[in-house]
């Protein structure tokens, strides 16, 4: 698998619900990052989480960060129709000075 | 709050013409990268930029593709004859010092559509 996978591929869910998106990733990490991406715009980032840092938390966002399990989670709680959008983690390995994008969770918010 | 700019915000092409894109990253950073997001698929690296030269690059970045950083402000990236595959979103970004621990901010992006 690809560094920095998103699970689901695609996810639909009414307003008001909890959305859960799921990252894995292969290598070790410094950080790595939550992005969202509106159709055919640009990125904007959400949330960074270090190597060290085992949960964060930025307004309705909440991330967790399993090293051990090479794995992420992003919570957006309470849903509202603008959090309709693709959602990318992307990890930024150790000793590389790229940053690797995942394929993206698209996620849509039922009225 | 600072922020990396580009421009165009979307240029059309003829396919073989040189294209110029443009970024402006944030006055103190150090660090700078074009990625580009072919339609509906997945943000991928090109090019990293540190001490006015290239420090990696990928696959995709052959030798078309050339970056500058001409004065102390921009930093582009030209395609020298365009291909229609190049079409896609060019995303500038720029990082504050080295790594870890510090996030890469991105530009808004330029469209690119060779013809």
């Amino acid at each position: 698998s690809q560094q920095g996978e998103e699970d689901p591929q695609a996810l639909s869910i009414q307003e008001g619900e909890n959305a859960t998106m799921n990252c894995s990733y292969k290598t070790s990490i410094n950080n790595l990052q939550w992005y969202r991406q509106n159709s055919g715009r640009g990125l904007v980032h959400l949330i960074l989480i270090r190597s060290n840092e085992r949960e964060k938390h930025s307004g309705r966002l909440r991330v967790t960060l399993d090293t051990s399990k090479k794995s992420s989670s992003l919570l957006i709680t309470a849903s509202r129709a603008a959090d309709t959008a693709s959602y990318f983690c992307a990890t930024d390995p150790n000793r590389d000075d790229k940053i690797i994008f995942g394929k993206g969770t698209r996620l849509h918010i039922l009225p | 709050e600072p922020e990396v700019t580009q421009t165009p915000s979307h240029q059309v092409t003829q396919m073989g013409q040189e294209v110029i894109l443009r970024c402006v990253p944030i006055s103190n950073h150090l660090y700078f990268y074009w990625y580009r997001q072919i339609l509906g698929q997945k943000v991928e690296f090109l090019v990293s930029f540190y001490n006015n030269e290239i420090s990696e690059k990928s696959e995709i970045f052959d030798d078309q593709f050339s970056v500058e950083r001409p004065d102390g402000s921009n930093f582009t990236l030209k395609i020298r004859s365009t291909k229609l595959e190049d079409s896609a979103m060019y995303f500038c970004a720029s990082r504050w010092r080295d790594p870890p621990y510090n996030e890469q901010f991105f530009g808004p992006g330029t469209r690119l559509t060779v013809l």
